[in-house]
Parts: C-alpha cells; structure tokens; sequence
C-alpha cells in the first residue's frame, strides 16, 4: 500500500512552547489529508481535514487558532499545537488520501506528543 | 449524525479459530467501507476495503458487506495471537472524504 509518514515519532515539550508535527505521503499525491488525535484506549477523534492549496476544515470543538494546520504541497501537511498545555498530550495521527493510493486513506505512523 | 457502531469487546477466540467482528453504520450514502487494525500505541493499519455488497476475500481476512442491512463484517480464519489488537471498522462517502470510525473491537486470540 501507499506510504505516509509522519515526523516526529514522539516528541516531548515544555508547557506554553509550539511543537509542529509533519506528515508526508511518500508515493502518492495527497490531495487530502486528515488529522486524528487518540487518547489512551480512546478512539480516533478527526480534529481537521485538510485540502491542498485551502484553508482546513476544522471538526466541531477543536480550536483553529490552537492547532494550525498547512497543506501547502501535495505531498506534506503540518499540525503545529501552539501554546501546548499538559492537556494536549495525546498520540496525533495523520491520514492522506489522493490520486494513486488506490481510492484508500492510509495513516501515518504517529506522533505522540507530551506536555510536562 | 452519522454513526458507526462495533462491539467494544474483548471478543476472545483460541488460536486457530474463526474471529467474527461485526459493525454497523447509519448513512445509508456511504460508499466505502474499511478494517483498519491497531496495535496498542501504534497508527491504524489498513486490513481490507470493500465497496459493494458481498465478500471480499484476502488471505486469512474476509470483509462482508451488506447494505440493505447497513451492516459491514470482517472475519479472520486461523487466528493467531498475533492477531490481537484493537479492529476500528471505518465508513465513508466515497472519495477522500472523511472516515466516520467506529470505537474499534477489541480482539484477543489465546494460543
């Protein structure tokens, strides 16, 4: 199947500081991608979808000005958690669909991020 | 609201048997229908797709489909422990839009 990756594969930060997470397809053009946090036994939570070249369509409750998200380019998107608080440690997920992945989205691996 | 609901779990199956998970959606537009598997702390990993009604067969994994019923299955024959995750049963319009997921069966397969 189409590879997507994602970097970092954890990452920790310190309260108040942006981390950016990025998520490439590698084989594929991705004209969608989407971005899912996970809590611990939780299911997966989509936060927003992102299409190449506009503005995300962000999921009822997730903060837009908190988690800013670019799709500039059909191969990499980016979530970046600004002002990140102990709250928002979770494990982020992305997922890209687009010409040549075979009509499937795929995941990337993961990113978990902790707050301290 | 669309909806896709699965059983928790955990379904427990010996090795070598038949594991049946089971989900059902409520958009009778969707169009696409997936089986991703998930290992604790790991990204989704797709299984299977199926977009029309019936089965669908690759290697040890069956995917059913049936519409009317709004009712998508996935069977796993010979289980192993290694088969042991959590399985999120996915539905969508077609296209790249965006998954619904179900809250994913927990399957436990004891050698």
């Amino acid at each position: 199947g189409a590879v997507v990756s994602q970097h970092p594969s954890w990452v920790i930060c310190k309260s108040g500081t942006s981390v950016k997470i990025e998520c490439r397809s590698l084989d594929f053009q991705a004209t969608t991608m989407f971005w899912y946090r996970q809590f611990p036994k939780q299911s997966l939570m989509l936060m927003a979808t992102s299409n190449e070249g506009s503005k995300a369509t962000y999921e009822q409750g997730v903060e837009k000005d908190k988690f800013l998200i670019n799709h500039a380019s059909l191969t990499l998107s980016t979530l970046t958690v600004t002002s990140a608080h102990p709250e928002d440690s979770s494990f982020y997920i992305c997922s890209a669909g687009g010409q040549n992945s075979g009509n499937t989205i795929y995941f990337g691996e993961g990113s978990w991020l902790t707050v301290v | 609201q669309k909806e896709v609901e699965q059983n928790s779990g955990p379904l427990s199956v010996p090795e070598g048997a038949i594991a049946s998970l089971n989900c059902t959606y409520s958009d009778r537009g969707s169009q696409s229908f997936f089986w991703y598997r998930q290992y604790s702390g790991k990204s989704p990993e797709l299984i299977m797709s199926i977009y029309s009604n019936g089965d669908q067969e690759d290697g040890r994994f069956t995917a059913q489909l049936n519409k009317a019923s709004q009712y998508v299955s996935l069977l796993i024959r010979d289980s192993q422990p290694s088969d042991s995750a959590t399985y999120l049963c996915a539905v969508g319009p077609g296209g790249f839009q965006k998954l619904v997921f179900g809250t994913g069966t927990r399957l436990l397969v004891s050698p």
